[in-house]
């Protein structure tokens, strides 16, 4: 079945530095990735939706300049966190709509970023 | 606005016992419906999902869930529940397929000897 890898699964970096993490679809397009965020003991919140080929789509809240989300193929998603605080310590999780109607979506494994 | 209501923060059942999570969406019209567990540091496992057509729905680890439009509710149930079954557990929803999932903010089992 169709399969999302998202990398890297785990990430410590210290305060002000900047994280890049990865969504691929291995075995399918998708021209959208939706990028959420769960805090600890909390409920994943959709942060953004990347489109191939334009700009992202934020939501109300999320700092669009924190946050940068590009597109670069109908396979790759990324999602860079610029200046990272220790507020910015989450669980950030890709998903990419189902390629065939009637499936559901396909989610990443996640990417617990810690920020000291 | 579309949501999800998990009534049941945290729920602790007896190994062996049955289990019924409950899960209220709001929605104009019957909008895709999805089980979602969790374990501590991991990702996202799908139990079961529901678009339409026989509103009792089997799904993995012998849970099911039941749709009733009436009450717009999707609650998952399980007969008999194993230890291994403690974890998070999310009811989501999309409008429709190719949408992002809304998420309830979760249900934690807990499974006592």
């Amino acid at each position: 079945g169709a399969v999302v890898s998202q990398h890297p699964s785990w990430v410590i970096c210290k305060s002000g530095t900047s994280v890049k993490i990865e969504c691929r679809s291995l075995d399918f397009q998708a021209t959208t990735m939706f990028w959420y965020r769960q805090f600890p003991k909390q409920s994943l919140m959709l942060m953004a939706t990347s489109n191939e080929g334009s700009k992202a789509t934020y939501e109300q809240g999320v700092e669009k300049d924190k946050f940068l989300i590009n597109h670069a193929s109908l396979t790759l998603s990324t999602l860079t966190v610029t200046s990272a605080h220790p507020e910015d310590s989450s669980f950030y999780i890709c998903s990419a709509p189902p390629p065939t109607a009637l499936t559901e979506a396909f989610f990443g494994q996640g990417t617990r970023l810690t920020v000291v | 606005a579309q949501s999800v209501t998990q009534p049941d923060i945290h729920i602790t059942v007896s190994e062996g016992a049955s289990l019924e999570l409950r899960c209220n969406y709001s929605y104009g019209a019957t909008p895709y419906l999805f089980w979602y567990v969790q374990s501590p540091g991991q990702g996202l496992q799908l139990l079961l999902k529901y678009f339409s057509g026989d509103t009792l729905v089997q799904g993995i680890k012998g849970f099911e869930a039941e749709f009733k439009r009436s009450q717009s509710s999707f609650n998952l149930r399980k007969p008999s529940v194993h230890w291994s079954d403690a974890a998070e557990y999310f009811c989501a929803v999309a409008p429709f397929g190719g949408t992002a999932l809304i998420f309830g903010k979760g249900t934690t089992l807990s499974v006592s000897s």
